[in-house]
């Protein structure tokens, strides 16, 4: 079966700092990855996905993610954090052999103070 | 592009009414849409998943009778939540994907359900 850990459920980051959200995934096949962001009261909006290709992929509002196969990780960056990024961020995963469902992880809340 | 809109964003109602939900995608065709749950500070439920012109599959624990998913185009699908009661508030979020298997899904902005 698949699924998705994000270990933290808060990640804390001064303005202007690096900032790190962390995703692990278990599926049986080839991932599809993707991170989405929700802001209060709001839907989630697509950042970026993984299909294939380069293990780093670039994605809205300056965030990126590394896939690395053998620790089965796509951990969520960006270079610079802002507090506009201060959202509830979502790993989410699809594995072709289970269908077009995607599996999202449980959420992180990250908080950028100024 | 790739836009998908949910209305109503907040309902208040009586327990006992039925509430209908829709889900549009404006600017593409989605053949798959999916009815999401979310609880306070958790991550999304799946409820159900369909396919436009069939019946919804819905997730083990989702009564079929309660939440009723039609899905007639290829741009609207609606989720009707019969006979609420306060147990069902709830956020209830839509998505929607494209003909492309890799694809996203694309989220509504979430329907705030609060039943009295």
């Amino acid at each position: 079966a698949q699924s998705v850990a994000q270990p933290e459920d808060q990640v804390n980051v001064a303005e202007g700092n690096p900032l790190t959200v962390k995703c692990t995934y278990s599926v049986s096949g080839n991932p599809y990855l993707f991170w989405y962001v929700q802001y209060p009261n709001r839907g989630l909006q697509f950042l970026l996905k993984y299909i294939t290709g380069d293990n780093l992929v670039k994605g809205s509002y300056g965030f990126e993610a590394e896939f690395n196969k053998s620790q089965t990780s796509f951990h969520l960056k960006k270079p610079s954090a802002l507090v506009s990024d201060s959202a509830l961020y979502f790993c989410a995963v699809r594995d072709l052999n289970y269908g077009q469902n995607f599996v999202f992880g449980p959420g992180t809340r990250l908080s950028v103070l100024p | 592009g790739a836009v998908v809109s949910q209305h109503p964003s907040r309902v208040i109602c009586k327990s006992g009414t039925s509430v209908k939900i829709e889900c549009r995608s404006l600017d593409f065709q989605a053949t798959t849409m999916f009815w999401y749950r979310q609880f306070p500070k958790q991550s999304l439920m799946l409820m159900a998943t369909s396919n436009e012109g069939s019946k919804a599959t819905y997730e083990q624990g989702v009564e079929k009778d309660k939440f009723l998913i039609n899905h007639a185009s290829l741009t609207l699908s609606t989720l009707t939540v019969t006979s609420a009661h306060p147990e069902d508030s709830s956020f209830y979020i839509c998505s929607a994907r494209g003909t492309e298997y890799n694809q996203p899904q694309h989220f509504g902005d979430g329907t705030r359900l609060s039943i009295l």
